[in-house]
């Protein structure tokens, strides 16, 4: 069964440093998601991605964060300068045709720890 | 702005027993609604979908219901089984916003 699959599974950075989160979405979907959960809270949506443009994003998707799909199957996440507070668990999920419409379909994760 | 709860924050229940899981939402125009499980350290898996024109939504042991007009979807699971312990969380999607979360209730099944 195809699945959403997300590298690295941990990264450890240092405050100020930029780091990339990567994900690989299922081959024919077209939407693309990330969210984010900090240790014992919500699931928060950050951004959603279409046709190489972002549909949707939240406040927390500040100029600090971008989003990019640079060869046709990675979808990628940047944090240019992380903060403390951008230590979470980051989630990527994609879905079929039509923007949440249809059921999306979530990475393992990759958890973040900024020092 | 839309709101998400659930209750109850956590339920222990025995093996077999039939439960009911509760999700609310303040904002009755939805676009849809998922129910997810997330396994301690895991992702989220999709369990159920139901779409705004929709009132329940089936598959094997679960089923999944949505009163819009009271702001209200539960979430059925039949003769639960000790696999079945896990976080289920709800997302509500509407028009023109983004995807909401709840925060979750965690589910433990004893043997």
């Amino acid at each position: 069964e195809p699945e959403v699959t997300q590298t690295p599974s941990h990264q450890v950075t240092q405050m100020g440093q930029e780091v990339i989160l990567r994900c690989v979405p299922i081959s024919n979907h077209l939407y693309f998601y990330w969210y984010r959960q900090i240790l014992g809270q919500k699931v928060e949506f950050l951004v959603s991605f279409y046709n190489n443009e972002i549909s949707e994003k939240s406040e927390i998707f500040d100029d600090q964060f971008s989003v990019e799909r640079p060869d046709g199957s990675n979808f990628t996440l940047k944090i240019r300068s992380t903060k403390l507070e951008d230590s979470a668990m980051y989630f990527c999920a994609s879905s079929g045709n039509t923007l949440y419409q249809e059921t999306q379909y979530f990475g393992p994760g990759t958890r973040l720890l900024v020092l | 702005k839309q709101e998400v709860t659930q209750i109850p924050a956590a339920l222990s229940v025995p093996e077999g027993e039939n439960l009911v899981l509760n999700c609310s939402f303040t904002d009755s125009a939805i676009y849809n609604l998922q129910w997810f499980r997330q396994d301690p350290g895991k992702g989220l898996t999709s369990l159920l979908l139901i779409q705004s024109s929709q009132r329940e939504q089936t598959s094997g042991r679960l089923n999944a219901s949505l009163d819009k007009s009271s702001g209200r979807s539960t979430l059925y699971i039949a003769a639960s089984q000790p696999g079945d312990s896990a976080t289920y969380l709800c997302a509500v999607k509407n028009y023109g916003q983004n995807f909401v979360f709840g925060p979750g209730t965690r589910l433990s099944v004893l043997p």
